[in-house]
């Protein structure tokens, strides 16, 4: 079965410091998310992107955050200078139009 | 008013039990809605993927919406230990928008 692959799965990081987290969506899926779910909280939607570009995005995607989709295949969430608050798992996810597969997330700890 | 209302739990219920998840909404312009499946530190599992209202039932899982009380269901029989994660509502007005999460319940179902 199809599956949106994460890495990596676990990345720990200091204050003030920028990181990227790569996922790769699937193949034939042309919408692609980031949602992030602190801990003992619920799942946050931060931004969905179709079509090379941005088409929603929730408060919590601010300045701090970017998204690209380098080549056909990967698709980033960067996080330029990290806070303690960013602390979460991070999925990705991606959609055909049937419902939405999530990849298994990377824990981010910021230190 | 919360937009996604789910009961976290937890719901603990002897193996062969018949179980009952819910959510309550607040946003008539939900019109998909899903069921995950999350294991403790990994992504959301797709269970059941329903559009408006009405049943859709997969082996032992059935969904149920009742949009005119904004109110969703999933029913587990003959439940199994393997049952035991934590079951996420989510719903969204498109069926490539941004998800809406609930809270997540924790089902443990003991042998």
């Amino acid at each position: 079965e199809p599956e949106v692959t994460q890495t990596p799965s676990h990345q720990v990081t200091q204050m003030g410091q920028e990181v990227i987290l790569r996922c790769v969506p699937i193949s034939n899926h042309l919408y692609f998310y980031w949602y992030r779910q602190i801990l003992g909280q619920k799942v946050e939607f931060l931004v969905s992107f179709y079509n090379n570009e941005i088409s929603e995005k929730s408060e919590i995607f601010d300045d701090q955050f970017s998204v690209e989709r380098p080549d056909g295949s990967n698709f980033t969430l960067k996080i330029r200078s990290t806070k303690l608050e960013d602390s979460a798992m991070y999925f990705c996810a991606s959609s055909g139009g049937t419902g939405y597969t999530f990849g298994s997330g990377t824990r981010l700890t910021v230190v | 008013q919360k937009e996604v209302e789910q009961d976290p739990g937890p719901l603990s219920v002897p193996e062969g039990a018949i179980v009952s998840l819910n959510c309550t909404y607040s946003n008539s312009a939900f019109q998909y809605f899903m069921w995950y499946r999350q294991y403790s530190r990994k992504g959301p599992e797709l269970l059941m993927y329903t559009y408006s209202s009405g049943n859709k039932e997969d082996g032992r899982f059935t969904a149920q919406v009742d949009k005119s009380s904004k109110y969703i269901s999933l029913f587990i029989r003959d439940s199994q230990p393997s049952d035991s994660a934590t079951y996420l509502c989510a719903m969204s007005p498109s069926n490539t928008g941004k998800l809406i999460f609930g809270q997540g319940t924790t089902l443990q179902v003991k042998p």
